[in-house]
């Protein structure tokens, strides 16, 4: 069984629309994240979060608001979408922040913008 | 700033031939080294990781690594290789110390195995 859900595991979306990308992790982790892996830019850290708390934000835009309801969640919301913004979404999580820490991530969920 | 760099987007090599993925990183002191692999549409999936102590690391699947403080490298190497090898593998490293959360990762490597 997968132990890091994302939904929906494809997405379109028209320009200027929003989106929320769920993601909620099985593992009893204490950090979450954002990837984003698109043909430009292969893997692209974009958030970080230790008990829901936010630690790291590397995204320019704030078009991308990172939500934790509850420890094991971290949804992504994306508003006044882009074509750019087309790419998989990956959500990973840790048992703790950085350093030696093993990163797990869900299968991802494909963004197609038009 | 911390960079890690995988001079090789594209490797294909035969069945049973060996294997040897290459990975460099730059960062002021040694930082933790992991080396993941992605099958298609799939996430990221550890294969092996160095923090310290022997610079030879065994994974998964008969994966090892080799990890050279003076040459700033982290070479994934692999013996014989299967066909179910062909996927995508990412190098990454993380800081050393705990006040720098980001994990940062290669562009990967795309390995194809052929009959």
């Amino acid at each position: 069984d997968p132990k890091i859900i994302q939904k929906p595991k494809y997405l379109v979306a028209v320009t200027g629309s929003e989106k929320i990308l769920i993601c909620e992790q099985y593992l009893g982790h204490n950090a979450m994240y954002w990837y984003r892996q698109s043909a430009k830019k292969p893997l692209e850290f974009m958030f970080s979060y230790s008990y829901q708390k936010l630690m790291d934000n590397q995204t320019a835009s704030s078009r991308f608001q990172p939500q934790s309801s509850k420890k094991n969640h971290l949804d992504l919301q994306i508003t006044a979408l882009k074509p750019d913004d087309s790419a998989t979404y990956f959500c990973a999580s840790s048992q703790d922040l950085g350093g030696p820490e093993t990163l797990y991530f869900g299968s991802g969920t494909r963004l197609t913008v038009l | 700033a911390q960079s890690v760099t995988q001079p090789d987007a594209r490797v294909t090599v035969s069945e049973g031939a060996s294997l040897q993925l290459r990975c460099k990183y730059s960062y002021s002191a040694t930082p933790y080294l992991f080396w993941y692999v992605q099958y298609p549409r799939q996430g990221l999936q550890l294969l092996l990781k160095y923090y310290s102590g022997d610079p030879v690391v065994q994974g998964v699947n008969g994966f090892e690594a080799e990890f050279s403080k003076s040459n700033s490298s982290f070479h994934l190497r692999k013996a014989s290789v299967h066909w179910s090898d062909s996927a995508v593998y990412f190098c990454a490293v993380s800081p050393f110390n705990t006040g720098n959360y980001k994990y940062v990762f290669g562009a990967g490597t795309r390995l194809k195995v052929i009959a």
